[in-house]
């Protein structure tokens, strides 16, 4: 169980387009999901807070109006990098948590979808 | 706020050898605790996790970790390493209702000697 997927894996696109990444909680409902942004041989750094049907929050010195966060089911948050330039190139990570009980105790957990690489050229 | 330190960015042991990685954070009370593992290129994936209760909790893979209060640490350990344990393994730390936001330590590449 609690598995997320992340759609696609890869993308390469040119400077100026915007490119559209997909989080799916496949076998629970995640109110609330995640986002991160990780560069090489460094650790996560969280980009913003998705919760459903409300508006995203975005940590410190990340633009809402570059990195659109929707979250428009219990299943679904999709970020959408626009107008990506080369430094946007990264890995981004997604995470969609999971709170109810697991293994006969109340759980709160994180459980990642397996990255998106993106290349801006 | 909360933070995590991971004193060892690279850690070499032999398989078969025990590990213990190490994992130190700063929360005014106690905090959920968990343990990822990263394999190149993919997603994370939980090891363990810790809210409250027993101290030592065990996961994955024969992966265990002990919280230790008063040191305000929450080691990794494995009896027996395995070549296929070879990864990033990243400690995190949340507020219990924060929300889960959580804090990732900067990981600890482990390599496996054959």
């Amino acid at each position: 169980g609690a598995v997320v997927s992340q759609h696609p894996s890869r993308v390469i696109c040119k400077s100026g387009t915007s490119v559209k990444i997909e989080c799916r909680s496949l076998d629970f409902q995640a109110t609330t999901m995640f986002w991160y942004r990780q560069f090489p041989k460094q650790s996560l750094m969280l980009m913003a807070t998705s919760n459903e049907g409300s508006k995203a929050t975005y940590e410190q010195g990340v633009e809402k109006d570059k990195f659109l966060i929707n979250h428009a089911s219990l299943t679904l948050s999709t970020l959408t990098v626009t107008s990506a330039h080369p430094e946007d190139s990264s890995f981004y990570i997604c995470s969609a948590r999971f709170t109810g009980f697991g293994g006969g105790e109340s759980t709160d957990t994180q459980y990642f979808g397996p990255g998106t690489r993106l290349t801006v050229l | 706020a909360q933070s995590v330190t991971q004193p060892d960015i690279h850690i070499t042991v032999s398989e078969g050898a025990s590990l213990e990685l190490r994992c130190n954070y700063s929360y005014g009370a106690t905090p959920y605790l968990f343990w990822y593992v990263q394999s190149p290129g993919q997603g994370l994936q939980l090891l363990l996790k810790y809210f409250s209760g027993d101290t030592l909790v065990q996961g994955i893979k024969g992966f265990e970790a002990e919280f230790k209060r008063s040191q305000s640490s929450f080691n990794l350990r494995k009896p027996s390493v395995h070549w296929s344990d070879a990864a990033e393994y990243f400690c995190a730390v949340g507020a219990p209702g924060g929300g889960n936001k959580l804090t990732f330590g900067t990981g600890t590449q482990l390599k496996v000697e054959l």
